[in-house]
């Protein structure tokens, strides 16, 4: 079975540009959830989506936003990129509620 | 909203010590435990969850926890730990609120160096 898919795996973007992140999650699995890793600020949920719906929301400013389709796949969008955006963005695919993530290798993201 | 602190950010052991990891979390509610380990330039695996029944877990590699519901405690062990356990570990709580959904909260981790 394959695991969790993400492309790209490294973006360099300038300030003020915008950028997507796509994910695609295990085969069956319905719910996508992101989360940001830094140095500074560690691992920090963004959001989850369920069947096409967002279900949950991290404390993130609304520049970040997401999408599911309805295949499960899944899309998060970053506009007017700030240097403190520069981070691991990690997307994971969960078979049920509350059950446990399974990890993509993540999407390097530099801002400059 | 909940947290999760673990108390060792650092942690230097030689081969065949044992190991001792801290996990506390803030949620008066019911939650669902889990601790993930990320070895160098890998990503996120799952060591062990807990979501109910016998509070001490037994997970992949020799690794075990405990949950301790009234310290609010998710510590994860390993009787001998090797050099292959370099890594970083992440616990992690999922508190289970009438949303039902996957919402993940980390600890900061812990880095495990093992001198061979």
């Amino acid at each position: 079975k394959a695991g969790v898919t993400q492309t790209p795996r490294y973006l360099i973007k300038t300030r003020g540009q915008q950028v997507t992140l796509s994910c695609s999650p295990i085969s069956g699995h319905r719910s996508v959830s992101w989360y940001q890793q830094t140095p500074g600020q560690g691992l920090q949920f963004l959001f989850e989506y369920f069947s096409e719906t967002q279900r949950n929301k991290g404390n993130f400013p609304g520049r970040f936003s997401g999408r599911q389709f309805s295949n499960s796949r899944s899309e998060m969008n970053v506009s007017t990129l700030e240097l403190g955006d520069s981070a691991l963005y990690l997307c994971a695919s969960s078979p049920g509620p509350g059950t446990e993530a399974f990890f993509g290798q993540g999407t390097r993201l530099t801002v400059v | 909203a909940q947290s999760v602190s673990q108390h060792n950010h650092h942690v230097i052991l030689s081969e065949a010590a044992s190991l001792e990891l801290g996990c506390n979390y803030s949620y008066g509610g019911t939650v669902n435990l889990f601790w993930y380990v990320q070895y160098p330039g890998q990503h996120l695996q799952l060591l062990l969850k807990y979501f109910s029944g016998d509070p001490l877990v037994k997970g992949i590699k020799g690794f075990e926890a405990e949950f301790i519901k009234s310290k609010f405690s998710f510590n994860l062990r390993k009787p001998s730990v090797q050099w292959s356990d370099t890594a970083e570990y992440f616990c992690a709580v999922n508190a289970l609120n009438n949303n039902a959904g996957n919402m993940l909260t980390f600890g900061g981790g812990t880095r495990l160096m093992v001198k061979p």
